[in-house]
């Protein structure tokens, strides 16, 4: 069954650090998301993205993230200079039409020292 | 603006039992669309099953069945005979056409006993 991949499963940073993380959606899907959960916390949605820009973001989702698409099969979301508070299990998902629910990776777990 | 209530942190359920985790949600659309994903320690969203708001039907997969309560806007989750794997953190959320992004509930935590 086709899966999201995301890499890595785990990552350390420091303070002040750039990050990306990466994601391989379905390759027929269209849409594409982000979405994090705090430790213990609900899931909540960062960015969503269809036909190569963002369609929607939420208001976590500051000047210090992006999303990219580079070539077609990767999308990526970079936080340039994360805070401790970016700590997080981050998902991507993708969907090939959203009323059909979405299809989340294993996610990356963000710890921000 | 939509919102989805989970309104119990934890339940627990014997093998074999049958166990109902609640949901409820509010919206002022008409066309939407209601999830349930389980999410066990691996930490991977697994969707479990999925409800049309236009259909009276109770959506069903194997083992799991929704209650859809369109006028009280309410989604419960009914796990029969339950099995040592089912036992995960559950979360329900609400899909609206206006609203355009999947909306998630706080989440229940199931646990199984043998």
């Amino acid at each position: 069954e086709p899966e999201v991949t995301q890499t890595p499963s785990h990552q350390v940073t420091q303070m002040g650090q750039e990050v990306i993380l990466r994601c391989v959606p379905i390759s027929n899907h269209l849409y594409f998301y982000w979405y994090r959960q705090i430790l213990g916390q609900k899931v909540e949605f960062l960015v969503s993205f269809y036909n190569n820009e963002i369609s929607e973001k939420s208001e976590i989702f500051d000047d210090q993230f992006s999303v990219e698409r580079p070539d077609g099969s990767n999308f990526t979301l970079k936080i340039r200079s994360t805070k401790l508070e970016d700590s997080a299990m981050y998902f991507c998902a993708s969907s090939q039409g959203q009323i059909y629910g979405y299809t989340f990776g294993s996610g990356t777990r963000l710890t921000v020292v | 603006a939509q919102t989805v209530t989970q309104s119990q942190p934890e339940m627990s359920v014997q093998e074999a039992e049958t166990v109902t985790l609640s949901c409820t949600y509010d919206t002022s659309e008409s066309d939407y669309y209601l999830f349930w994903y389980k999410q066990p320690p691996s930490r991977q969203m697994i969707l479990v099953i999925r409800q049309e708001a236009y259909k009276q039907q109770n959506a069903t997969e194997n083992r799991f069945s929704v209650n859809f309560q369109k006028a009280a806007k309410s989604f419960s989750l009914k796990i029969s005979d339950s099995q040592l794997g089912d036992a995960a953190m559950y979360f329900c959320a609400m899909w609206g056409t206006s609203y355009g992004k999947l909306t998630f509930g706080q989440g229940t935590i199931l646990t199984v006993h043998p």
